[in-house]
């Protein structure tokens, strides 16, 4: 079935990074834009960015210098990386697939079962 | 950047009832609108997407509607796994796309 598996929980300390990957399954990979949204516990969503099939990025302005979001199309993998790491980037991180191939942006209807990241 | 509010923050509802929940916009956003559902300790869900159209294999008892600035989904009847937080997410002013902050539906 179609899936986005994400890599397990991370811990880190102030100042460091993290990276986490996003692997797709039961669909053409390189057919989907995969966005990047993050929640701090008992928050709401907030959009990071995006990266196209052919690594083109878009981030949000917040995140502009800190993060990257690249893609393995050979293994069917995503992956943000998020520098300079405080305690206010503690959250789930999730990927997610638009709906609809070839589209840069619209609902995001398969999701990663999210990734924790604690800075402390 | 476009901000969506949501309201009720919090809404309590019968299962059975029928439940309306909006979001606001600060700018048109025409139809780039989505809903999602999140239950606790879930990833969210997609509903809705170009505000009004259902997501493959999502009951007929949700519905979306409105563009500009004013959305609403309806649950029509509600069952037991529909009490959970919704968001509405635009995608016409982007970047960045932005969320709603959640409406809680909880069972009264």
């Amino acid at each position: 079935q179609v899936q986005l598996v994400q890599s397990g929980a991370e811990g880190r300390r102030p100042g460091a990074s993290v990276k986490v990957s996003c692997k797709a399954s039961g669909y053409s990979f390189s057919d989907y834009y995969m966005h990047w949204v993050r929640q701090a516990p008992g928050q709401g969503l907030e959009w990071m960015g995006r990266v196209n099939p052919d690594n083109g990025t878009q981030y949000a302005q917040k995140f502009q210098g800190r993060v990257t979001m690249t893609r393995d199309t050979s293994i069917s993998t995503a992956y943000m990386e998020l520098s300079r790491l405080t305690s206010g980037d503690t959250a789930v991180y999730f990927c997610a697939r638009v709906w609809e191939p070839a589209t840069m942006v619209n609902g995001l209807d398969v999701w990663g079962q999210g990734t924790m990241v604690t800075v402390s | 950047e476009t901000v969506l509010t949501q309201s009720p923050a919090t809404l309590s509802v019968s299962p059975g009832e029928r439940a309306t929940l909006s979001c606001r916009a600060s700018q048109s956003v025409g139809s780039h609108l989505a809903w999602y559902q999140q239950r606790p300790g879930q990833a969210p869900r997609l509903l809705i997407y170009g505000a009004s159209t259902r997501a493959t294999g999502l009951p007929a008892r949700f519905s979306g509607s409105g563009s500009g600035t004013e959305f609403t989904l309806t649950i029509s009847s509600l069952q037991s796994e529909d009490f959970a937080v919704y968001y509405c997410q635009q995608y016409y002013n982007w970047p960045p796309v932005t969320f709603g902050q959640g409406t809680r539906l909880e069972i009264k």
